[in-house]
């Protein structure tokens, strides 16, 4: 069973500084990994994803992903206070049962005006 | 507006009881799931629906049934309630197979709680 793993836990930053935010799982097998945002109260909301090795860029997000290490992150730069939310780092298995997400417990994101 | 539309958005049960979650898409997607989310716990998979019908159950209880009357809907029905039901519940849909993006989207969700 594929497991997804994200650190910190929270994370504090500035407004315009930059947020990194770490993922692991654990399949190599695993399709495209995504990051979901979400506010309370609210859904997860879908950011960005990424299949390929190496990095993926969508405005102020960058994603990295190097499924040797089993490893994804996502880097905001400068940093909002609309930003502040909870990140959610989900790993997406398609086969013949469908399209299915394994999602991390989150990291959680406050950025101080 | 939104989307995928839940109802009721919150709801309290005795033990025992029996409740209905309801979910609309209006997205034209053709993939709809339920999942949930239990306090300090990730947001877990539970159902898959695909043109109305069950692709993959990962949840062992017989008591969580989901419904699907029409394609754009897929209710969750829970019966014998306990308190450990308690959860957020969110519905999502995706478009699934050729044009599709595999991106999921989810509603606001119904939280839940079982006295």
């Amino acid at each position: 069973q594929e497991k997804v793993q994200q650190s910190p836990e929270s994370l504090i930053v500035p407004e315009g500084a930059m947020s990194s935010l770490n993922c692991t799982f654990s399949n190599s097998a695993s399709q495209s990994i995504w990051w979901y945002q979400q506010h309370p109260g609210k859904g997860p909301e879908a950011l960005i994803s990424i299949f390929s090795n190496g990095n993926k860029k969508e405005g102020r997000l960058t994603v990295y992903l190097n499924r040797a290490s089993l490893h994804v992150s996502l880097h905001i730069r400068d940093s909002q206070p609309s930003d502040s939310a909870v990140y959610l780092c989900a790993v997406s298995m398609t086969n013949s049962a469908g399209n299915k997400l394994t999602f991390g417990i989150g990291t959680r994101v406050l950025v101080r005006p | 507006d939104p989307k995928i539309i839940q109802k009721p958005k919150y709801l309290v049960a005795v033990t025992g009881s029996e409740k209905i979650l309801i979910c609309e898409q209006y997205l034209g997607h053709n993939a709809m799931y339920w999942y949930r989310q239990s306090a300090k716990k990730p947001l877990e998979f539970m159902f898959s629906y695909s043109y109305q019908k069950l692709m993959d159950n990962q949840t062992a209880s017989s008591r969580f049934q989901p419904q699907s009357s029409k394609k754009n809907h897929l209710d969750l029905q829970i019966t014998a309630l306990k308190p450990d039901d308690s959860a957020t519940y969110f519905c999502a849909s995706s478009q699934e197979g050729q044009g599709g993006t595999g991106q999921l989207y989810f509603g606001e969700g119904s939280k839940l709680t079982v006295l």
